[in-house]
């Protein structure tokens, strides 16, 4: 497998103030990660998918001027919930996606985000 | 386009009683397909997945799927249930042909054992 690490693991922020999301991959290096969005009780959305060295593919109706993704490593990408809002709060999962023949996506352990 | 179908939003079964969670999906071409479990505030665990081979794939836990391209499906089994299988279930499909290797998910369901 792989092992994924994010941090913080749960954040409560002010209304209006930026929020950064790490997502470490910790045994692999990773070209392609995804970030994810769970609301309660619900499927994740896949928001982008964040290319190392270039820029995140965003999915239709997801603001890429508010969520910026930064992948300057093979093992890290950030995803940045800026001018946060109520509306953000919610859980964010990233993955790495283990390519060939043995294709998986391995998720990290998810970010509670509360914006107050 | 794409789409999985997770016909259950909830299974329930007693300890010791095999188990079956429902899946169906459509993509264009061949599929790639993946289970996955998630316990609360937690990320998603990956279980098992079918590529290509034997219909019949066996993953972590004692957890078991079957690739049924006719009725397209991709149902999760286990012959013996346990309390802490108790967790959310996700299945997902890529298609074969989609080099982004996005994943596309079931809206899920819960499983729940009682003792």
């Amino acid at each position: 497998g792989a092992v994924v690490s994010q941090h913080p693991s749960r954040v409560i922020c002010k209304s209006g103030t930026s929020v950064k999301i790490e997502c470490r991959s910790l045994d692999f290096q990773a070209t392609t990660m995804f970030w994810y969005r769970q609301f309660p009780k619900q499927s994740l959305m896949l928001m982008a998918t964040s290319n190392e060295g270039s820029k995140a593919t965003y999915e239709q109706g997801v603001e890429k001027d508010k969520f910026l993704i930064n992948h300057a490593s093979l093992t890290l990408s950030t995803l940045t919930v800026t001018s946060a809002h109520p509306e953000d709060s919610s859980f964010y999962i990233c993955s790495v996606a283990k390519t060939g023949k043995q294709e998986t996506q391995y998720f990290g352990p998810g970010t509670r985000l509360l914006v107050l | 386009a794409q789409s999985v179908a997770q016909p259950e939003d909830q299974v329930n079964v007693a300890e010791g009683n095999p188990l079956t969670v429902k899946c169906t999906y459509s993509v264009s071409g061949n599929p790639y397909l993946f289970w996955y479990v998630q316990y609360p505030n937690r990320g998603l665990q990956f279980l098992l997945k079918y590529i290509t081979g034997d219909n019949l794939v066996k993953g972590s836990y004692g957890f078991e799927a079957e690739f049924n391209k006719s009725q397209t499906s991709f149902h999760l089994k286990k012959p013996s249930a346990l309390v802490s299988d108790s967790a959310l279930y996700f299945c997902a499909v890529r298609a074969m042909g989609d080099s982004s290797y996005k994943l596309i998910f079931g809206s899920g369901t819960r499983l729940l054992v009682r003792p």
